[in-house]
């Protein structure tokens, strides 16, 4: 089955501890994305990646950091220098074609629990 | 700002009739709209978009709307299910490559 696998399900995370949150599509997607959700609200855009080897910063890119050396692959780590980092943490990614956008397909999330 | 601890509207209906949840959105630049439904603990899952050079476009049970003029979006669905219950977001697209923006979302209670 082609999707986006997101893991681990539930984290728990010590203060001072960084974590890293594994996402992975074979859907051959060029762009990848993650986005954090807490209670009651929206999502919000981390960290994105347009091809391999480059990322930008979304609109709370603050204590975190990600790579993308493979295609397949955009993991999150969350640092110790996130102040808040409880939460509900999407992976999505969609096809690129210059000048069309296109949906994007999401992981089914992986709960962070600071402990 | 960030509206920390702000409820979701919710719009409660009845198993059978029309829903119809709205969006309001500010960049007057966005020019592709998806309606995405989110059950609890799970991702979101697309339910259908909308390009700016459009007005409506139906899909099963759904429709979506643009209005440009006042920059509003809204999602009709037909004869509302149980399996319906569930939080909906509009997202936009800023910029050429498709980096998608959410609205707040709406919970969406079916009640028999």
């Amino acid at each position: 089955d082609g999707g986006i696998t997101q893991s681990p399900k539930y984290l728990f995370r010590k203060e001072g501890q960084n974590v890293t949150l594994s996402c992975e599509q074979n859907l051959n997607h060029d762009a990848m994305y993650w986005y954090r959700q807490d209670p009651g609200q929206g999502l919000r855009l981390i960290y994105y990646s347009q091809i391999v080897n480059d990322f930008q910063k979304g609109d709370i890119a603050e204590g975190y950091s990600v790579s993308r050396e493979k295609k397949e692959s955009f993991p999150l780590t969350v640092t110790s220098a996130q102040k808040n980092p409880t939460a509900f943490y999407l992976c999505a990614s969609s096809i690129w074609a210059q000048g069309m956008n296109t949906e994007a397909f999401f992981g089914q999330g992986t709960r962070l629990t600071v402990v | 700002g960030e509206n920390v601890g702000l409820h979701l509207p919710t719009l409660s209906v009845q198993e059978g009739d029309n829903s119809i949840i709205n969006c309001a959105y500010s960049n007057s630049a966005s020019d592709y709209f998806i309606w995405y439904k989110q059950e609890s603990g799970k991702g979101p899952q697309f339910i259908i978009d909308i390009r700016s050079n459009m007005d409506k476009r139906q899909g099963q049970r759904v429709t979506v709307l643009l209005n440009k003029t006042v920059k509003h979006l809204s999602l009709q669905i037909a004869a509302t299910q149980p399996g319906d219950s569930a939080v909906y977001f509009c997202a936009e697209t800023q910029g050429s490559w498709g980096k998608l923006q959410f609205g707040a979302g709406t919970q969406v209670v079916v009640t028999p």
